[in-house]
């Protein structure tokens, strides 16, 4: 099946700071990805909608200003987590596959966890 | 808010039984249905995607069943190996496009 890497995939830093993800496509092209986030016990929460070469999609009630998304190419996008905070700590993770997501699965990457002090 | 239920939360088995699970989601607006396996450290892997009613999909010793009207989805698994031992993931697909996943089954297979 088709592969997706994320990197880096697990991360640490002070609040405050900025933390880029990468999730790449390594065998197909992806105009779309997904980013999601995963709390404790909760289940995995769509943040939004990356397409290639636009603006990504986001769910209500996250910061387009916090989660910076580019998808700059067909294999690659990223997510910053901008100024973070103890609270962003979290686990993140991203997806691709078809478009017809009535037909056709999701690749996932690993995920990142952020542990944000 | 669409909620989707997955029980039971966590199960333990032992080498050989077979097991199922369910996945319990809002019928409404849904046009299909996502299953994942997730191992610890690694990437969810894709079981099956389900979209008729009485669906069923199978997959080795894995196999499943949708019920579109009553919404809810059973995922079977026979004689359970250590190496089944994951979280099982379902994710109903709705007409806004997106996945809506459940908190997961864990189950663990001991020798």
């Amino acid at each position: 099946g088709a592969v997706v890497s994320q990197h880096p995939s697990w991360v640490i830093c002070k609040s405050g700071t900025s933390v880029k993800i990468e999730c790449r496509s390594l065998d197909f092209q992806a105009t779309t990805m997904f980013w999601y986030r995963q709390f404790p016990k909760q289940s995995l929460m769509l943040m939004a909608t990356s397409n290639e070469g636009s603006k990504a999609t986001y769910e209500q009630g996250v910061e387009k200003d916090k989660f910076l998304i580019n998808h700059a190419s067909l294999t690659l996008s990223t997510l910053t987590v901008t100024s973070a905070h103890p609270e962003d700590s979290s686990f993140y993770i991203c997806s691709a596959g078809g478009r017809r997501r009535d037909l056709e699965t999701q690749y996932f990457g690993p995920g990142t966890r952020l542990l944000v002090l | 808010i669409l909620n989707v239920e997955q029980s039971p939360q966590s199960l333990h088995v032992q080498e050989g039984d077979s097991t199922n699970f369910t996945c319990s989601f809002p019928s409404s607006n849904f046009y299909a249905l996502h299953w994942y396996r997730w191992e610890t450290a690694k990437s969810p892997e894709a079981l099956f995607v389900m979209t008729l009613n009485g669906d069923e999909k199978k997959k080795g010793r894995i196999s499943a069943t949708l019920n579109t009207k009553e919404g809810y989805s059973y995922l079977y698994i026979k004689g359970s190996q250590p190496e089944d031992s994951a979280t099982y993931l379902c994710a109903p697909l709705y007409n806004t496009d997106k996945l809506i996943f459940g908190t997961g089954t864990r189950l663990q297979v001991f020798p």
